[in-house]
């Protein structure tokens, strides 16, 4: 049962241009939203958040929106930079069984081409 | 360096056999997190401890266990290996019990070959 789904296993953007990463959600009670990133032979890295009470979140290069009524959110970069090329994670925070659960996406890995 | 440690990086064993997976987390945290990452898949939740006590439980298998020690180090133990256990396995650490994930630090993790 996937909370958090990533449809698009790649996603590949020319330098300059804008990337569009999209993430789905199935769980009402999820309160916070996540973006982290990821490189190669590293452990994933917190990179944006919004809450759910929000719909746009900025943070210099990067805004995430949050559509709550459709259960989808997503990540916009612009402009898009080598150094972004990543794996992306969506991940989604609930309140369950005492604690807080943090619950990943499969990523979308984003090749930037200069 | 993101301040946790994980060791071994690598880890290379047959089906049946049983390891453990340390991770030392950063300095100042008292949460430690396990999640698993199979091929093509996002992380998966395994557990949680919070200064030496079980804090959250996720989809982790009865065959695996995990502790966190008095010096905040934890191990999670892996038995009876099987092929599908093969993975990257992450830990990630935080000050607050009930940090929503702003605060996760991970490691680079230990990737697991089962053969």
């Amino acid at each position: 049962d996937q909370q958090v789904k990533q449809n698009s296993p790649s996603l590949s953007v020319q330098e300059g241009r804008i990337s569009i990463l999209n993430c789905d959600y199935t769980n009402s009670m999820f309160d916070y939203f996540l973006w982290y990133k990821k490189y190669p032979a590293e452990g994933p890295t917190f990179l944006i958040s919004i809450s759910s009470i929000k719909d746009k979140n900025e943070d210099g290069r990067f805004t995430v929106f949050l559509n709550k009524s459709a259960k989808h959110l997503s990540l916009h970069i612009v402009p898009s930079q080598p150094g972004d090329s990543a794996v992306y994670f969506c991940a989604a925070s609930a309140w369950m069984d005492s604690s807080y659960k943090l619950i990943f996406g499969s990523g979308t890995r984003l090749l930037v081409r200069p | 360096d993101s301040g946790v440690t994980q060791t071994p990086k690598h880890l290379i064993t047959a089906t049946g056999q049983r390891v453990t997976l340390r991770c030392s987390p950063r300095s100042g945290d008292l949460s430690v997190y396990w999640y698993q990452q199979s091929l093509d898949q996002g992380l998966q939740f395994l557990i949680q401890y919070y200064n030496g006590e079980e804090r959250a439980k996720g989809n982790i298998l009865e065959r695996f266990s995990a502790q966190q020690f008095p010096d905040l180090h934890s191990e999670l133990n892996l038995s009876s290996l099987e092929l599908g256990d093969s993975a990257l396995y992450f830990c990630a650490s935080s000050v607050e019990p009930r940090d929503r994930g702003h605060g996760y630090t991970f490691g680079s993790g230990t990737r697991l070959t089962v053969v």
